[in-house]
């Protein structure tokens, strides 16, 4: 049974600092990998889709990566901004007809 | 195409009573996603739809619940008798079969008081 674990579970940071987000998943046999932001009591929004072949994506200041054969996706934030403050979420699918498995995500607050 | 679309936003029931929520997917996704999340959690399967066909449903679908999606186009997602415990998010999402990602709604927050 695929799990996706999310670390940290919080992370607060000053505004303008680069950072990381991690993410690992226990079966590598996965189809894609796919970051959301979720902002409190709102639905998610789509910020990057990997290919389980391709090994990273980027979208303006942000960039995930994908080390599949270790379980591993990271998503990089460059110069923070308080805008930046939200949830974000890494989901894995297992196959074509596979659904999107959710880690608990890590909930991040840029300090001004 | 303005997104996937869900209604309502907000629905404050009593114990015991039903509930349905819509969702209108993307138009030219054929298929479509059911997800509930609790405060502080990941969003959890909890069924999907290729076109009109119902192909999955996850063991968190007890038999209170059912989904229909007439004509493969909008779903609606029923608790009967709901429960303190279905209190939570319910997320919809669509996406085109192959290696597109999904595409979110904006969820409807149901509290059962």
């Amino acid at each position: 049974k695929q799990e996706v674990t999310q670390i940290p579970a919080a992370l607060s940071v000053p505004e303008g600092e680069n950072l990381v987000l991690n993410c690992s998943f226990t079966d590598s046999a996965i189809y894609n990998l796919q970051w959301f932001r979720q902002d409190p009591g709102k639905g998610l929004t789509s910020l990057l889709l990997i290919q389980s072949s391709q090994r990273e994506q980027t979208s303006g200041r942000l960039n995930a990566s994908l080390d599949k054969s270790s379980g591993r996706s990271t998503l990089y934030i460059a110069a923070s901004q308080p805008g930046d403050s939200a949830t974000y979420l890494c989901a894995v699918r297992g196959g074509s007809q596979g659904n999107l498995i959710f880690g608990k995500g890590t909930k991040l607050s840029v300090k001004p | 195409d303005t997104g996937v679309s869900q209604n309502p936003r907000h629905k404050i029931t009593k114990r015991g009573q039903n509930v349905t929520f819509r969702c209108d997917p993307i138009s030219e996704h054929n298929r479509l996603y059911w997800y509930r999340q609790t405060l502080g959690q990941g969003p959890e399967f909890l069924t999907y739809f290729q076109n009109e066909a119902q192909l999955e449903k996850s063991r968190l679908l007890s038999d209170r619940f059912s989904a229909e999606r007439p004509k493969g186009s909008f779903s609606t997602l029923e608790i009967q008798r709901t429960e303190q415990g279905d209190s939570a998010m319910y997320l919809c999402a669509s996406s085109q079969q192959g290696a597109g990602g999904y595409t979110f709604g904006s969820g409807t927050r149901l509290t059962v008081v």
